[in-house]
């Protein structure tokens, strides 16, 4: 398995309130992502990483914001959760490239999620 | 611009019986395509995937043809068990992109 953890696991919070939830791997990719999960949406991507420092929005990134000051670690915070923001959060990683004898490479691993109740 | 369209669900079905969850796309080009597996409780897991055109995916008895005359790649498995049960993506990333596409998963459900 990839070595990909997520914490915490589980968070109940109130609106208003930040919240940060953090992506650890050790794997040295270089691409890291934050998803979110929600019934009848499947999973939609909110930012991602492509270096330490350099990120990118995704489809849902309204209301999130991140960062990424060393390759294994990728935060993703909430200034202010909002109901809306409850979910469950997967963060991912990739590494792409031409190595294709790698196998671990040109596909993308999951961390176990972190599920995220905003009342 | 470039998406996945998969079979919505749920899909039950009783158990050693045949499965097929359909999956077609859309893209400018010439994709990888994936199919990812999420167990109760748990992250996804790449199954399977191809590369390119006319390749097999195959693992855990399920297998998916990457068919680009029909812009397709169906999950199929010739007899399923009650631990298949799980929501399946389908899934397409373009060579040189840091980002894939996923469907909106199809949740199966196998009955002993």
């Amino acid at each position: 398995d990839a070595g990909i953890t997520q914490s915490p696991r589980h968070k109940v919070t109130e609106t208003g309130t930040p919240v940060t939830l953090r992506c650890h791997q050790t794997e040295n990719h270089r691409y890291m992502y934050w998803y979110r999960q929600d019934p009848g949406h499947g999973l939609r991507l909110i930012h991602y990483s492509y270096g330490v420092k350099d990120t990118d929005k995704g489809e849902v990134s309204d209301g999130y914001s991140v960062s990424r000051s060393k390759t294994e670690d990728f935060l993703l915070t909430l200034e202010s959760a909002t109901s809306s923001q409850t979910s469950v959060y997967f963060c991912a990683i990739s590494e792409w490239g031409e190595l294709a004898g790698l196998s671990s490479y040109n596909e993308q691993f999951f961390g176990p999620g972190t599920r995220l109740t905003v009342l | 611009g470039n998406s996945v369209t998969q079979m919505e669900g749920p899909v039950t079905l009783s158990e050693e019986a045949f499965l097929t969850i359909n999956c077609t796309y859309t893209a400018t080009g010439y994709p990888s395509l994936f199919w990812y597996v999420q167990y109760p409780g748990e992250g996804l897991q790449l199954l399977l995937k191809a590369t390119k055109a006319d390749d097999k995916g195959s693992n855990k008895g399920f297998e998916a043809t990457y068919r680009k005359e029909t812009t397709s790649f169906h999950l199929e498995k010739g007899s399923v068990q009650v631990s298949d049960s799980a929501v399946y993506f389908c899934a397409l990333r373009m060579n040189r992109d840091d980002k894939i596409i996923f469907g909106k998963g199809t949740r199966l459900h196998i009955l002993p």
